[in-house]
């Protein structure tokens, strides 16, 4: 089983900032097999970003995916107030797919 | 539009059995695989199986945590999904999600709003 492991745990940041969010793999994953979720308190998770970093339709272009092999990255470029949620990275490159443990983005 | 809609969450002691559904819409039910992730309180997200698509026959397949208590099944004609937990333990209580993608090798671009399962003496 391909574990993920995000960090940091939390990240305290204020509206305007930049955030940037990692997600390492414990065994390397195809980029076309890595995406990331976002999800905010009562809500089911929503995707972002599939193929390491292919944005999800709807989705601004203040979010970034990017990487490859064993290490990937989520940035948001300008935080907006509706940015602030828990993001969780996922592989589905090898069964089990399984998720990160997420990033909580709070609002310093 | 897609919709999924997930009911029959509830108190349950361990043990005890619950059976899910997810009211699938605004798809083509049989063309899509269907799976099922949980999320514990306070917790991240866990897959826990999923079932395939017609080209697929309809393969199901779990999570090692689940394996042998949990069965999905699928009504095609009434674009239905199914959760049947059995031997439930506490530490099985969580929210549960229907999600749905086109095949394997895809993420879940859609997801129902949860179900809540509290397993509980």
């Amino acid at each position: 089983e391909i574990v993920l492991t995000q960090s940091p745990g939390t990240l305290s940041l204020s509206p305007g900032e930049r955030a940037t969010l990692s997600c390492r793999a414990s065994q390397s994953v195809s980029s076309t097999y890595l995406a990331w979720y976002q999800q905010k308190p009562g809500q089911a998770p929503s995707l972002l970003i599939y193929a390491s970093s292919t944005r999800a339709t709807g989705i601004p272009d203040r979010f970034t995916g990017s990487g490859s092999g064993t290490d990937f990255t989520l940035t948001i470029s300008r935080l907006e107030p509706e940015d602030f949620a828990v993001y969780y990275c996922q592989q589905y490159d090898s069964s089990p797919q399984t998720f990160g443990q997420g990033t909580k983005v709070e609002i310093k | 539009e897609v919709q999924l809609v997930e009911s029959g969450g509830g108190l349950v002691q361990p043990g005890g059995s619950l059976r899910l559904s997810c009211a699938a819409s605004g798809f083509i039910f049989s063309d899509h695989y269907m799976d099922w992730v949980r999320q514990a309180p306070g917790k991240g997200l866990e897959w826990v199986g999923r079932s395939g698509n017609k080209a697929n026959s309809y393969t199901t397949d779990y999570a090692a945590s689940v394996k042998g208590r949990f069965t999905i099944s699928r009504d095609n004609s009434k674009n239905s999904l199914y959760l049947q937990m059995n031997s439930l333990k506490i530490e099985d209580t969580a929210v549960y999600y229907c999600a749905t993608r086109e095949t394997l090798g895809r993420p879940f671009p859609n997801w129902g709003q949860g179900t809540m399962v509290t397993v509980s003496s």
